[in-house]
């Protein structure tokens, strides 16, 4: 079955302790991105990856870090999480080019406290 | 830069009557316009879309057409459902890597 998965699913931690949020695709897309999704302020991309070890900034890269070393994978990394960055976040992936329809995971609940 | 304007929500609706969320743009040049749906407690799935101008993208009986001249990406459908209730998301892309969405319009329909 072609998915995106994430996990964990729901993440409780504390403020300064390092976490990753895995992703990863099967369906050999090129295109992977991070969004995060809080209320009032709908999706916003953090991250994006148009190939392997190709990165760049969204709108709201601050305190997050990707990368890029297999095509299937695109963890999500927080070195030093704060709660402003409780949230829900998603990773999707797409074939590049053509604005092409993007497949999303289930997504990760995170909350930093 | 790039964004998405959409109808502010709670829309809540009875079965079988007629659906409009509403949805605008301000980008640079020719945009690609999308409308996503996220059931609740799962990821967003492309409902429709619509690459250039006049375009008209359809799906499950949801329509959107391209107005440049409004720059306008109105959601519409005749007859809504209670598998409808969801939240539906706006979106646009200039270059295919980076993305906008709107806030998100909740529905409830009602039987």
């Amino acid at each position: 079955e072609a998915q995106v998965t994430q996990n964990p699913r729901y993440l409780i931690t504390v403020t300064g302790k390092k976490l990753t949020v895995t992703c990863s695709q099967n369906m050999n897309h090129e295109y992977m991105s991070w969004y995060r999704q809080d209320p009032g302020l709908g999706l916003r991309q953090i991250y994006y990856s148009m190939n392997v070890e190709v990165t760049d900034k969204g709108d709201v890269p601050e305190g997050y870090k990707v990368s890029r070393k297999e095509k299937r994978n695109f963890p999500l990394i927080l070195e030093s999480p704060s709660p402003n960055q409780t949230s829900l976040y998603f990773c999707a992936s797409t074939l590049a080019g053509n604005y092409n329809e993007q497949f999303f995971g289930p997504g990760t609940r995170l909350t930093v406290l | 830069g790039d964004s998405v304007t959409q109808m502010e929500g709670p829309v809540t609706l009875s079965e079988e009557a007629f659906l409009t969320i509403n949805c605008t743009y301000t980008a640079t040049g020719y945009p690609s316009l999308f409308w996503y749906v996220q059931y609740p407690g799962e990821g967003l799935q492309l409902l429709l879309k619509a690459t250039k101008a006049d375009d008209k993208g359809s799906n499950k009986g949801f329509e959107a057409t391209y107005r440049k001249e409004t720059t306008s990406f109105h959601l519409e459908k005749g007859s809504v459902q209670v598998s409808d209730s969801a939240v539906y998301f706006c979106a646009l892309t200039n270059t295919g890597n980076q993305f906008y969405f709107g806030t998100g319009t909740s529905l409830t329909v009602i039987p």
